[in-house]
């Protein structure tokens, strides 16, 4: 059983626009959220990341909001660069459980068109 | 450049073959993490190290051996391994409970 999902396989972008990923989740016990990029044939690499008790956090061009009430968050890219295409991973922890259980969803492949 | 280092970057190994993965941070982190990638799937959780002793085990086959010889190396030796272990191996490091991981490049292993 999934406990993080990440329903849209793929995403395609115009450069410029804002690009937004979606990833839902079941277990409410997940009180951490994280964002991974990943580019082919590399790890995936930290993005951003979110606590439970705020519902955004903004890192330049990247914003993550939370909506614990709909078990939703969602990552924002604004301005989309064509540096940008990659797989994106939300992941979520436990509380408690400190940084051992990060369960990740299968992915978004992003592509941002030049 | 990634901070954590995963070497050999791609192995191909037969069946009774025996190798190891290896890991390297610099970062002062000391917990750190083997996971398990397939083509398509999210990583997979293997094994955990913290303060150099094994944490967690993911009830991984004993053909995957991990190692942690000190806070900055962990190994994954490797005997008998079947086609459907072919993956990418993922390494990666933290501070004993943050959340963020910090991942390495990866190993491609292919199983013949």
């Amino acid at each position: 059983d999934q406990q993080v999902k990440q329903n849209s396989p793929s995403l395609s972008v115009q450069e410029g626009r804002i690009s937004i990923l979606n990833c839902d989740y079941t277990n409410s016990m997940f009180d951490y959220f994280l964002w991974y990029k990943k580019y082919p044939a590399e790890g995936p690499t930290f993005l951003i990341s979110i606590s439970s008790i705020k519902d955004k956090n903004e890192d330049g061009r990247f914003t993550v909001f939370l909506n614990k009430s709909a078990k939703h968050l969602s990552l924002h890219i604004v301005p989309s660069q064509p540096g940008d295409s990659a797989v994106y991973f939300c992941a979520a922890s436990e509380a408690g459980a400190g940084s051992y259980q990060l369960t990740f969803g299968k992915g978004t492949k992003l592509s941002v068109i030049p | 450049d990634t901070e954590v280092t995963q070497t050999p970057k791609h192995l191909v190994m037969g069946m009774t073959n025996k190798k190891s993965l290896k890991c390297e941070q610099h970062m002062g982190h000391r917990a750190m993490y083997w996971y398990k990638q397939k083509a398509k799937k999210p990583p997979e959780l293997m094994f955990v190290y913290s303060y150099e002793k094994l944490s967690i085990n993911e009830s991984v086959p004993s053909r995957f051996s991990p190692e942690c010889p000190n806070s900055s190396l962990l190994n994954l030796h490797l005997h008998a391994l079947q086609p459907e272990d072919s993956a990418l191996y993922l390494c990666a490091s933290s501070q004993p409970g943050w959340r963020e991981l910090f991942f390495g490049e990866g190993s491609r292993l292919t199983v013949l």
